[in-house]
């Protein structure tokens, strides 16, 4: 099966450009969630899912991020304008879902930004 | 606040036993996981304890204690390929789950 899968492994931008991160989940997974780790630290939760709904944006700084997942499936991303302090590594984990209960999170493989 | 502890670095020898410890603070408890990560690599769940006790799963065992608010990993006969970030996830009594910063293993020959 599948694990889930992140595009692109890589970015390096300038700042003050857009950029968009994609995500597939784990097929029947109904939670999504994106963070964003920096180095020598734990992943800090930028937004959840519960299907195409948003249950948790409270940490996601909506004036320059944003994220859909407009069919349940998979998520897009998008940093705009990017800032110098936006360089780091955004990590996509999905779940079973549910909410109320001890859920698993299985991670996709990461985007490493570079914002010059 | 809510707030994880775990040592930011340890250092073990191959073929030796390491304990990486793991304190934790929340408002409630649902649980408690050990994911693995690997420099430049996405975590990987290892453990998840939710009644106190020992759970063991090969090379790694993992324990809890709720009334002291404290877990170890516990990892036996140590190869090289354990050396990477292990760390320490608390779900919380809404459900979301807190991050430690995680312990970097190094394991030297």
């Amino acid at each position: 099966e599948a694990g889930v899968v992140q595009s692109p492994r890589y970015k390096i931008i300038e700042k003050k450009q857009p950029v968009a991160f994609w995500c597939n989940p784990i097929s029947g997974h109904n939670t999504l969630y994106w963070y964003l780790q920096n180095l020598g630290q734990g992943p800090e939760l930028l937004i959840r899912y519960e299907n195409e709904e948003a249950v948790d944006d409270s940490q996601l700084p909506k004036d320059r991020f944003s994220a859909e997942r407009l069919k349940g499936v998979d998520s897009t991303l998008k940093i705009q304008p990017a800032e110098l302090g936006d360089s780091a590594v955004y990590l996509c984990a999905s779940s079973l879902g549910g909410g109320t209960h001890a859920d698993t999170q299985y991670f996709g493989p990461g985007t490493r930004l570079t914002v010059l | 606040g809510q707030n994880i502890d775990q040592p930011t670095e340890m250092t073990a020898t191959e073929g030796a036993i390491v304990q990486i410890n793991c304190t934790y603070q929340t408002s409630g408890f649902n649980g408690l996981f050990w994911y693995q990560q690997h420099a430049g690599e996405a975590p990987t769940f290892l453990s998840y304890n939710v009644l106190d006790g020992l759970e063991e799963k090969g090379r790694f065992s993992s324990f809890l204690s709720r009334s002291k608010g404290y877990s170890y990993l516990l990892l036996k006969e140590l190869q090289m390929k354990d050396s990477a970030s292990y760390l320490c996830a608390v779900i919380d009594s809404n459900y979301q789950l807190i991050w430690g910063a995680g312990t970097k293993l190094i394991i030297k020959p």
